[in-house]
């Protein structure tokens, strides 16, 4: 099993939806969750990160963080084309102090 | 904001040469950097990491003596990669922190590195 693991995808979604992006791990000493974006070609980009339980919100988007089911998602709310990218789920643990391990991503597709 | 360059973006070298890659924390101090290697439609992988003063850690399989980290100041690390061979191309990536299990990580644009 995976330390943290994605749907591969491709997620498809019509523009204006919302998109839904999940994310599980497998270490219950993980203390922070972050959401990447990676255009094609491109290096990562932070888009939002989570310490606690319960959502946050940051404009169209909204991370979610259950640590008792050990999931974190990410809502894209009014999708854009410009969303279409590869989102990244990066997870940091007590012991790494700072070390992330990251997903293989969600490649998401906004279709016009 | 927290910016990260990295230099050069891209580089073309022959079978056998050695090339450095520079990654700077432009506006924070960073005490920890991070260098990533990602192939094509591939994830991310994490080849080490660096703390300022110290030695680098490598992941399993990552072959210190061919990329030599050197994490001189809170501001800078280079990646050697030595000797260079067509396999070792690939997209290189750092990223930087300010340290401590929360901190998030702030990634530099990336190096291409094409070895012919």
């Amino acid at each position: 099993q995976k330390e943290v693991e994605q749907n591969s995808g491709p997620l498809s979604v019509p523009e204006g939806a919302i998109a839904s992006l999940n994310c599980t791990y497998s270490d219950r000493g993980s203390q922070s969750f972050f959401w990447y974006r990676q255009y094609s070609g491109k290096s990562p980009e932070l888009i939002m990160f989570i310490y606690s339980n319960g959502d946050k919100e940051d404009g169209r988007f909204t991370a979610q963080l259950n640590k008792a089911s050990q999931y974190v998602s990410l809502l894209i709310r009014d999708s854009q084309p410009s969303d279409s990218a590869t989102y990244l789920c990066a997870v940091n643990t007590e012991a790494n102090a700072g070390k992330s391990t990251f997903g293989d991503g969600t490649t998401l597709t906004v279709k016009p | 904001g927290a910016v990260v360059s990295q230099h050069p973006s891209r580089v073309i070298c022959k079978s056998g040469t050695s090339v450095k890659i520079e990654c700077r924390s432009l506006d924070f101090q960073a005490t920890t950097m991070f260098w990533y290697r990602q192939f094509p439609k591939q994830s991310l992988m994490l080849m080490a990491t660096s703390n300022e003063g110290s030695k680098a850690t490598y992941e399993q399989g990552v072959e210190k003596d061919k990329f030599l980290i050197n994490h001189a100041s809170l501001t800078l690390s280079t990646l050697t990669v030595t000797s260079a061979h067509p396999e070792d191309s690939s997209f290189y990536i750092c990223s930087a922190s300010r340290g401590g299990r929360g901190e998030t990580q702030y990634f530099g644009p990336g190096t291409r590195l094409l070895v012919l």
